[in-house]
């Protein structure tokens, strides 16, 4: 039963033009929402999250936004750079748990 | 200066074996890890310990055992390999309550 899901398992995207990666999840508990990106053959590398009282959360080219209604959260990334290919995952946790739950991830191919 | 490090990063090993990875962090950071990704991709906890001490334990079968002498080193000894097992398994890092994880660059472990 996976909690985080993350539909699209690939994009590709011009670069220069806008990248948006899409997340869905179930569990209502969840509070705080993250994305993270990894390259091949390192770890993941935190990007950017969003807790669930806000909609929005903006740092340089990145962008999430947080749908709690539809239980949903997106990453844009304005413009896109070639250095932007990477695999994204999104990750959600609720309280204090400590325990982050990862979606399966999706492959972002920006082309110069 | 490496903030993570996992040893190995490539493990091969036959069914029945016993091996340990090792995790070491330099960041001062008092809650560790281990994540498994699976052959879908999706990044699973296993274990979390917070000062030396197991705070999450989800369910993994009793053949993994996590130790951490100190609250730098968290390490992962996996009794009677199966093929089941093979998978990228990642360290990570933390300071207490906060999900802006630092991952290691992961182990594949693959058992013929």
């Amino acid at each position: 039963d996976q909690q985080v899901k993350q539909n699209s398992p690939s994009l590709s995207v011009q670069e220069g033009r806008i990248s948006i990666l899409n997340c869905d999840y179930t569990n209502s508990m969840f509070d705080y929402f993250l994305w993270y990106k990894k390259y091949p053959a390192e770890g993941p590398t935190f990007l950017i999250s969003i807790s669930s009282i806000k909609d929005k959360n903006e740092d340089g080219r990145f962008t999430v936004f947080l749908n709690k209604s539809a239980k949903h959260l997106s990453l844009h990334i304005v413009p896109s750079q070639p250095g932007d290919s990477a695999v994204y995952f999104c990750a959600a946790a609720s309280g204090n748990t400590g325990k982050l739950i990862f979606g399966q991830g999706t492959t972002l191919q920006v082309k110069p | 200066d490496t903030a993570v490090s996992q040893t190995p990063k490539y493990l091969v090993t036959q069914m029945g074996n016993d091996k340990s990875i090792k995790c070491e962090q330099n960041l001062g950071h008092d809650t560790m890890y281990w994540y498994k990704q699976d052959s879908k991709k999706f990044l699973k906890i296993m274990f979390s310990y917070n000062n030396k001490e197991l705070i999450i334990n989800e369910t993994v079968p009793n053949r993994f055992s996590p130790k951490s002498p100190d609250k730098a080193h968290l390490n992962l000894h996996i009794n009677s390999l199966e093929l089941g097992d093979s998978a990228v398994y990642f360290c990570a890092s933390s300071a207490t309550g906060y999900y802006g994880y630092t991952f290691g660059s992961g182990t594949r472990l693959t058992v013929v």
